[in-house]
């Protein structure tokens, strides 16, 4: 069964610090991952997909087979990054996402 | 921009009631989603509809859900028994086409089953 998991329901960092959220997934077939993003009080909206491998907000995500991981990354975080991600797949038989539980990051100022 | 939008935002029923969520997708998608958040917990799927019919269903979708396209632009999900345990955030979604094209999602509808 496809599943996937984000490790960290809760992270903080200091603006201008690097930061990681961490996507693993379990799938037997190819999957197509996504992350999406909450920003307080408005609706879940797209940041990336990895098929289209580009860069947005300057977060960056690239799919690890070998690990079965597509963990988000950014350089240099920003306050306006403070929301909820949700890492999610895509089987290549469905239309349904799979989300994870969800990580809130908290950039401090 | 276009946005998937849905009512109410907030729907308080009593146990056993009927509810209907409602949601207008984007106009020119053609797939339409529910999933559902429980306080706390994931978001998961509910329900997809493609071509007027349901394409995909969850375990969660059972005898007491139904959707319903009832004329071009509303998309309706209807709980015929609510139970408390149905207490959670109702999130429509449309795409222009199937996964794994983008899901636009609406701002939800938290519903509360007293």
């Amino acid at each position: 069964a496809q599943r996937v998991t984000q490790p960290e329901k809760l992270l903080s960092v200091f603006k201008g610090a690097p930061v990681e959220l961490k996507c693993n997934y379990s799938y037997s077939g190819s999957p197509e991952l996504f992350w999406y993003v909450q920003y307080s009080r408005q609706r879940l909206q797209l940041l990336l997909r990895h098929i289209s491998r580009e860069s947005i907000k300057g977060f960056t995500a690239d799919l690890n087979k070998g690990e079965t991981s597509f963990h988000l990354k950014k350089p240099f975080a920003q306050e306006e990054d403070s929301a909820m991600y949700y890492c999610a797949l895509v089987t290549n038989t469905g239309n349904q996402f799979y989300f994870g539980t969800g990580t809130s990051l908290t950039v401090i100022p | 921009e276009p946005e998937v939008t849905q009512t109410p935002s907030h729907q308080v029923t009593q146990m056993g009631q009927e509810v209907i969520l409602r949601c207008v997708p984007i106009s020119n998608h053609l797939y339409f989603y529910w999933y559902r958040q429980i306080l706390g917990q994931k978001v998961e799927f509910l329900v997809s509809f493609y071509n007027n019919e349901i394409s995909e269903k969850s375990e969660i979708f059972d005898d007491q859900f139904s959707v319903e396209r009832p004329d071009g632009s509303n998309f309706t999900l209807k709980i015929r028994s609510t139970k408390l345990e149905d207490s959670a955030m109702y999130f429509c979604a449309s795409s222009v086409q199937g996964a794994p094209y983008e899901q636009y999602f609406g701002p939800g509808t938290r519903l509360t089953v007293t």
